[in-house]
């Protein structure tokens, strides 16, 4: 069974760094698999952050890519994202999600985890 | 503004069909058949419908189905049930540097 969990701080103050770990079981970051990181803010859109794949090849949401920095956990059943400068816009329900070898699809979510920036 | 264009709302009736479109560009959508669909249950998980245009996963029923043409994907959802209440998502592949891109979302609605 495949399970992914969102861990962090729920409250950051603006300009402060926020670091989310995604800890994974049930697959390994092995040939061909990717972990990425979803945010949703209230009441809006589904947005893409960032994606790992096995091969430390790593690929961020443009916009966004001089703040956002992904990298393998020391475990290796762990993925860390980290966001820079934060602000009350990034308040958002934080996902990991798992990008499998059969398709292009993220197929196995974390049930997400509510960051709020706020000082 | 998400890159990818969706309805805000769908509605049907029980056993009704619907269609959800998601248009994007050349760049995307058009250029690459790796486009997916996520239902998206409040408090929840979003859980993948359609991978890869129109293939299903494991474990999601055939009354979804997905299709594209040029730009524009569709999904359908056959035989509504009011489980299929949910908000629903495409997302494409949009090449090296945008990587994947989401569509703003189609909250659906079974009457």
């Amino acid at each position: 069974q495949i399970t992914l969990k969102e861990s962090g701080p729920t409250l950051v103050k603006p300009t402060q760094t926020l670091t989310l770990t995604c800890t994974f079981s049930g697959f390994s970051l092995s040939s061909g698999v990717g972990v990425g990181w979803i945010r949703q803010p209230p009441g809006k859109a589904l947005e893409w952050l960032a994606l790992i794949f096995w091969d430390d090849d790593k690929r961020y949401s443009p916009s966004l890519k001089t703040r956002l920095t992904i990298t393998k956990g020391t475990s290796k059943n762990q993925v860390v994202l980290t966001i820079i400068n934060m602000d009350p816009v990034d308040t958002a329900t934080y996902y990991c999600a798992r990008r499998g070898t059969s398709s292009s699809g993220l197929d196995s979510w974390g049930q997400g985890t509510l960051v709020t920036v706020s000082s | 503004q998400s890159a990818l264009t969706q309805p805000p709302s769908a509605s049907g009736s029980p056993g009704q069909s619907v269609t959800i479109s998601c248009t994007g560009t050349s760049s995307d959508v058009g250029g690459y058949d790796f486009v997916s669909w996520y239902q998206h249950r409040p408090g929840k998980a979003p859980k993948l419908v359609i991978c890869d245009v129109s293939k299903r996963p494991s474990g999601v029923p055939d009354r979804f189905s997905g299709s594209k043409s040029g730009n524009t994907a569709s999904l359908t959802v056959s035989g509504l049930q009011a489980e299929d209440e949910a908000d629903y998502y495409c997302s494409s592949y949009a090449g090296s540097n945008n990587y994947v891109v989401f569509g703003g979302g189609t909250k659906l609605t079974v009457l």
